[in-house]
């Protein structure tokens, strides 16, 4: 398996708290990506990072942000979490562009 | 409409049987296919990659790509209940950052 670690792996909280999900490689790949999942929707792409301090967003990126002050280090931040934001959220990574991408065992966020 | 349609299932087989999950997609642009397979509750895993159109076998699996048509398939031989799992195709265009564009995903049930 890819050096890919999420944590937490489960996480329960209220609307209205922040929330910070970290992803965490140890294959040094260039790429690293969040997905969140959901019944009917499959997995749709929240930001991604193609390099330290380089982001963009993707198709669902409202209510969300990321960091990568590191290469192995990737956080995904709910300033505000809302119950529209549960979900199983998972981090991928890649090394080239056009490669696959190696995903993490996901990390389940119930928002109250 | 979405960029990627896939057949929604679920599929329900008897061990032995072929199976063929299908994937439509819009834009021409999409370069490099990919299906990926995901256990409940696990992150998921490739299973096949291709970029261009014909067909690549893997064992009991099969991918096929049309382009001219925009159509991808797996197709499976043999199936096992070890094979029962969501099926994801996922395709890529944009080479710089490789985003991903998912299918909803297809679950298949294969019965001893």
């Amino acid at each position: 398996d890819a050096g890919i670690t999420q944590s937490p792996r489960h996480k329960v909280t209220e609307t209205g708290t922040p929330v910070t999900l970290r992803c965490h490689q140890t294959e040094n790949h260039r790429y690293m990506y969040w997905y969140r999942q959901d019944p009917g929707h499959g997995l749709r792409l929240i930001h991604y990072s193609y390099g330290v301090k380089d982001t963009d967003k993707g198709e669902v990126s409202d209510g969300y942000s990321v960091s990568r002050s590191k290469t192995e280090d990737f956080l995904l931040t709910l300033e505000s979490a809302t119950s529209s934001q549960t979900s199983v959220y998972f981090c991928a990574i890649s090394s080239k562009g056009e490669d696959t991408q190696y995903f993490g065992p996901g990390t389940r966020l119930t928002v109250l | 409409q979405k960029e990627v349609e896939q057949d929604p299932g679920p599929l329900s087989v008897p061990e032995g049987a072929i199976v063929s999950l299908n994937c439509t997609y819009s834009n021409s642009a999409f370069q490099y296919f990919m299906w990926y397979r995901q256990y409940s509750r696990k992150g998921p895993e490739l299973l096949m990659y291709t970029y261009s159109s014909g067909n690549k076998e893997d064992g009991r699996f099969t991918a096929q790509v049309d382009k001219s048509s925009k159509y991808i398939s797996l197709f499976i031989r043999d199936s096992q209940p070890s094979d029962s799992a969501t099926y994801l195709c996922a395709m890529v265009y944009n080479t710089n950052a490789g985003k991903s564009t998912f299918g909803d995903g297809t679950t298949l049930t294969v019965k001893p």
